[in-house]
C-alpha cells in the first residue's frame, strides 16, 4: 500500500524558515517524480514544486520560485521543501503526491494527507 | 502559464442525475490533462488522466473527454458518495489546476 506521511508543518513568522518532510513506503520510490502540492483555507489546488526521480530536473511555480528548495534522499524514502522567507500568503495544508511518471511532471496518483504550515506573527 | 477555467464553479444536482463539468485551457494543451475528485478533510483522488483515460479501480460512471482547449468530465449517474469537489490539471506547461467545481445536493 502507498503512503505518503507529511511533517514538519507548524506556525512560523514572516520571514523565517520552515523544511517540510516526506516520509514514502509502500512503492519503489526513485522510480518516480515527486511534488509539493498546496491548498490555502478554504481555497483550490495550487502545484508548488517537483522533481524529477534522481534530482536531476525540478520545477517550481513562479509563486515560490528562489524562496522554496525541493530535495529528496532515495536512499531515505524521502521528499523535502526547504521554505525560506515566508510570507501570509504561503500559509496553506502543503500536500506530498506521487507522480505516475519518473522523469517528467504529469499527475498526481497518490497523495498524503498533509501538514499544515501557517505563516503569521 | 496556461490557466484552466472550470464552470460551473457549483452545481445542485440529485442522485441519479447527469452531471457535467467544463474545463476550459487558456492554450491548446493536447489530452495532457485530469481531474481530481477532493472531498471535505480529504486528499485529492485521481479520477481521469491523459484527458480520458480512467483510473484504476475509480467506477465507470466517471468519464472524461476532450482536447486542445476544451474538456469535461461526465458522471452518469450521481451517486451519494460523488458529492465533492472537482479539480482539472494540466502538465503541457507546468502544472496548474483548475479553481474547482462543487458538486453538492
Amino acid at each position: 500500500e502507498v503512503q505518503l506521511v507529511e511533517s514538519g508543518g507548524g506556525l512560523v513568522q514572516p520571514g523565517r524558515s520552515l523544511r517540510l518532510s516526506c516520509a514514502a513506503s509502500g512503492f519503489t520510490f526513485d522510480d518516480y517524480a515527486m511534488h509539493w502540492v498546496r491548498q490555502a483555507p478554504g481555497k483550490g489546488l495550487e502545484w508548488v514544486s517537483g522533481i524529477s526521480w534522481n534530482s536531476g530536473s525540478t520545477g517550481y511555480a513562479d509563486s515560490v520560485r528562489g524562496r522554496f528548495t525541493i530535495s529528496r534522499d532515495n536512499a531515505k524514502n524521502s521528499l523535502y521543501l526547504q521554505m525560506n522567507s515566508l510570507r501570509a500568503e504561503d500559509t496553506a495544508l502543503y500536500y506530498c503526491a506521487k507522480d505516475m511518471n519518473w522523469n517528467s511532471f504529469k499527475y498526481f496518483d497518490y497523495w498524503g494527507q498533509g501538514t499544515l504550515v501557517t505563516v503569521s506573527s | 502559464a496556461i490557466q484552466l477555467t472550470q464552470s460551473p464553479s457549483s452545481l445542485s444536482a440529485s442522485v441519479g442525475d447527469r452531471v457535467t463539468i467544463t474545463c476550459r485551457a487558456s492554450q491548446g494543451i493536447s489530452s495532457a490533462l485530469a481531474w481530481y475528485q477532493q472531498k471535505p478533510g480529504k486528499a485529492p483522488k485521481l479520477l481521469i488522466y491523459d484527458a480520458s483515460s480512467l483510473e484504476s479501480g475509480v467506477p465507470s460512471r466517471f468519464s472524461g473527454s476532450g482536447s486542445g482547449t476544451d474538456f469535461t468530465l461526465t458522471i452518469s449517474s450521481l451517486q451519494p458518495e460523488d458529492f465533492a469537489t472537482y479539480y482539472c490539471q494540466q502538465f503541457n506547461s507546468y502544472l496548474t489546476f483548475g479553481g474547482g467545481t462543487k458538486v453538492e445536493i
